[in-house]
């Protein structure tokens, strides 16, 4: 089955760095979603995209849908120690229960 | 408002048993849907619902069966465990674009 392409898969900076990860796909979704998952716990949304270049913040997340909605981008500015997780994109081409998740990012600070 | 809740929360099987894995929303969603989390794999759908009385397959469906009675309830049916089983199950029922998940069931096939 397809799966997006989601980069890096983990990443390990100091407290107070930004942070960039994004997901690729070979085809288009009309939404982009952003997860994230603390251990022992579902993803929980961060982030919903619904058009093409379309750039959302949420605090510190800001997240982008690409021109050619085959990729999408989260930043995340000033890390804190509470940001540790893992990252998923999501995309969505039809119905609401269809989504294919990246493979996700694990993000580890260090203090 | 409990929101998504699954039991078992961990649970060990030995190949060929059967097992039900239990997912409950109080959020009054029409969609849900079952996900199961390898590891480097991120969540593959598995079977969802758009409704009661209504299901469909989702990328990864061999293996487990659905079915969808009333709005609140949507168990996973595992009927003959095999180690390639061993995963995490995660339920979701969806509001607009918004997925809710469960907090998960750990499954170990031996």
């Amino acid at each position: 089955g397809q799966q997006l392409n989601q980069s890096p898969q983990s990443m390990f900076i100091q407290e107070g760095e930004d942070v960039s990860m994004n997901c690729t796909s070979s085809s288009i979704f009309n939404t982009w979603l952003w997860y994230k998952q603390e251990p022992g716990e579902g993803p929980v949304l961060l982030i919903a995209l619904y058009k093409a270049g379309e750039l959302t913040s949420n605090g510190r997340l800001t997240a982008q849908f690409g021109i050619t909605r085959k990729d999408s981008f989260l930043n995340i500015s000033a890390s804190i120690p509470s940001d540790v997780g893992i990252y998923f994109c999501a995309g969505q081409r039809g119905g609401a229960q269809k989504l294919v998740f990246g493979q996700g990012t694990r993000l580890t600070i260090n203090p | 408002n409990a929101g998504v809740t699954q039991t078992p929360k961990f649970q060990v099987l030995k190949t060929g048993q059967s097992m039900t894995l239990q997912c409950a929303q109080d959020m009054n969603h029409e969609y849900m849907s079952w996900y199961r989390q390898d590891p480097g794999m991120g969540l593959r759908l598995i079977h969802y619902s758009v409704g009661a009385g209504i299901t469909d397959q989702g990328e990864v469906p061999n293996g487990y069966n659905v079915s969808r009675s009333t709005t609140e309830d949507f168990p996973l049916r595992l009927l003959s465990a095999a180690p390639s089983q061993t995963s995490v199950y995660f339920c979701a029922s969806t509001r607009f674009d918004e997925q809710f998940f469960g907090p998960g069931t750990r499954l170990t096939v031996l």
